[in-house]
């Protein structure tokens, strides 16, 4: 069984510039979430992706996206890179259904912006 | 709404030792409480969770946390300290729609001392 797997595991932007940040679900899941852990935080909920779709949403501006593809995996996006980006990105993804801990994390991608 | 408070962002105790890693929460209805696990360059692992039924809870590694309502708290214990513990450690809250999100608190570094 393959576990949640995120690439790439370091990234450095300059303020502005777009990122995108890809995740790899777990075998058999087919709902991704994502999280943003900024430095001494607990990780924020930005949005959770099902059937390709948004499926709910944390307190975050339009210029945080994604994507979700049919093999499950998914993509976030974020637009006009500010400083206060700078976070541990984590993708965790669980069944749909399952109840709100049953989810597995990935490792993360740590992003910096300078 | 929910909010959950850990108390210190930094524990260090003796190998052997007794850990205890605070957290009390705050919520409107009864509440799911979780406590994960941080690693270095790893993701959040599910220590153990309180739903319903038994207050005192047993996770892995020998972890265990007890659900107070009347004190609103949910804190950690171990034992004996093993140097493997060392690692972020972060107190979780969620209702009990399975629709909502997790609240994950700021998080407390656990460092054993040899």
């Amino acid at each position: 069984e393959t576990g949640v797997t995120q690439s790439p595991t370091h990234l450095i932007k300059t303020r502005g510039q777009q990122v995108t940040l890809r995740c790899s679900s777990q075998s058999g899941h087919n709902t991704v979430s994502w999280y943003q852990q900024a430095l001494g935080q607990g990780p924020q909920f930005i949005f959770q992706y099902y059937r390709e779709e948004e499926n709910g949403r944390g307190n975050f501006p339009p210029r945080f996206s994604g994507l979700q593809f049919p093999n499950y995996s998914s993509e976030l996006n974020v637009n006009a890179l500010e400083l206060d980006d700078s976070a541990l990105y984590l993708c965790a993804s669980s069944l749909a259904g399952a109840l709100i801990y049953e989810q597995y994390f990935g490792p993360g991608t740590r992003l910096t912006v300078t | 709404a929910q909010s959950v408070t850990q108390l210190g962002s930094h524990v260090s105790v003796s190998e052997g030792a007794l850990v205890l890693l605070r957290c009390n929460y705050s919520s409107s209805v009864p509440p799911y409480l979780f406590w994960y696990v941080q690693y270095p360059n790893q993701g959040l692992q599910l220590l153990l969770k309180y739903t319903t039924g038994a207050t005192l809870v047993k996770g892995i590694n020998g972890f265990e946390a007890e659900f107070k309502k009347s004190e609103t708290s949910f804190h950690l214990t171990k034992p004996s300290a093993h140097m493997s513990d060392a690692a972020e450690y972060f107190c979780a809250v969620s209702d009990l729609n399975r629709d909502d999100k997790i609240i994950f608190g700021k998080g407390t570094r656990l460092h054993i001392l040899p």
